[in-house]
């Protein structure tokens, strides 16, 4: 199964509210990437939170990490509907023969204008 | 720069034809990546690369080959394409792996095989 599994897989709010999307994955990691994707584009980099870190801010992002739980969350604060997307968590974990990276299926995020 | 570029962006195949992608990046990243992504699926790893002239499998390679015989190429091919292999293919590259990385990815190519 895949390592990192994004809660909710959708999620419809008001312009102006605020988004949180959980990841949680099952092996230990290095570091743990955010990414974004609109539709029919590729994905984007938003934010990279290493292992020994608990929280990372930028801009409106807010990306907290439970190495105990295996989990993190990515808070969209007062979201704009050009929000709108597909958000993506990353796992980076060192396996033999080197790094490996997984992705989650993602959370779909609507925001409403 | 343009970052990361792939050819062709759609594509529509028959049973059994081959084709190659055509992934080529500016950045002159070592490493490179091939991704399919399929409907509630996240990204898949087909193939990578850590350096000019190697290649190494990923999680779903059966199917595929790769070759990175220039620094800045990347190709992936369907030697007989079947429709289990219709999707939306990603290129990325990335200056290296482990502790602190991004990848880049390119806009994709959207494949149907028939």
């Amino acid at each position: 199964s895949q390592q990192g599994e994004e809660d909710p897989q959708a999620l419809s709010i008001q312009e102006g509210e605020n988004a949180t999307m959980n990841c949680s994955y099952k092996t230990s990691i290095n570091n743990l990437q955010w990414y974004r994707q609109n539709s029919g584009r590729g994905l984007v980099h938003l934010i990279l939170i290493r292992s020994n870190e608990r929280e990372k801010h930028s801009g409106r992002l807010r990306v907290t990490l439970d190495t105990s739980k295996k989990s993190s969350s990515l808070l969209i604060t007062a979201s704009r509907a050009a929000d709108t997307a597909s958000y993506f968590c990353a796992t980076d974990y060192l396996e033999t023969g080197g790094f490996k990276t997984i992705f989650g299926a993602g959370t779909r995020l609507f925001v409403k204008a | 720069n343009a970052g990361v570029t792939q050819t062709p962006k759609f594509r529509v195949l028959k049973t059994g034809q081959s084709m190659t992608l055509l992934c080529a990046q500016d950045m002159n990243h070592e490493y490179m990546y091939w991704y399919r992504q399929d409907p509630g699926m996240g990204l898949r790893l087909i193939h990578y690369s850590v350096g000019e002239g190697t290649t190494a499998k990923g999680e779903v390679p059966d199917g595929y080959n790769v070759s990175r015989l220039k620094k800045q190429n990347f190709l992936l091919g369907l030697e007989s394409a079947a429709p289990s292999q219709t999707s939306v293919y990603f290129c990325a590259s990335s200056y290296s792996m482990g502790l602190n990385y991004e990848q880049y990815f390119g806009p994709g190519t959207r494949l149907t095989v028939t």
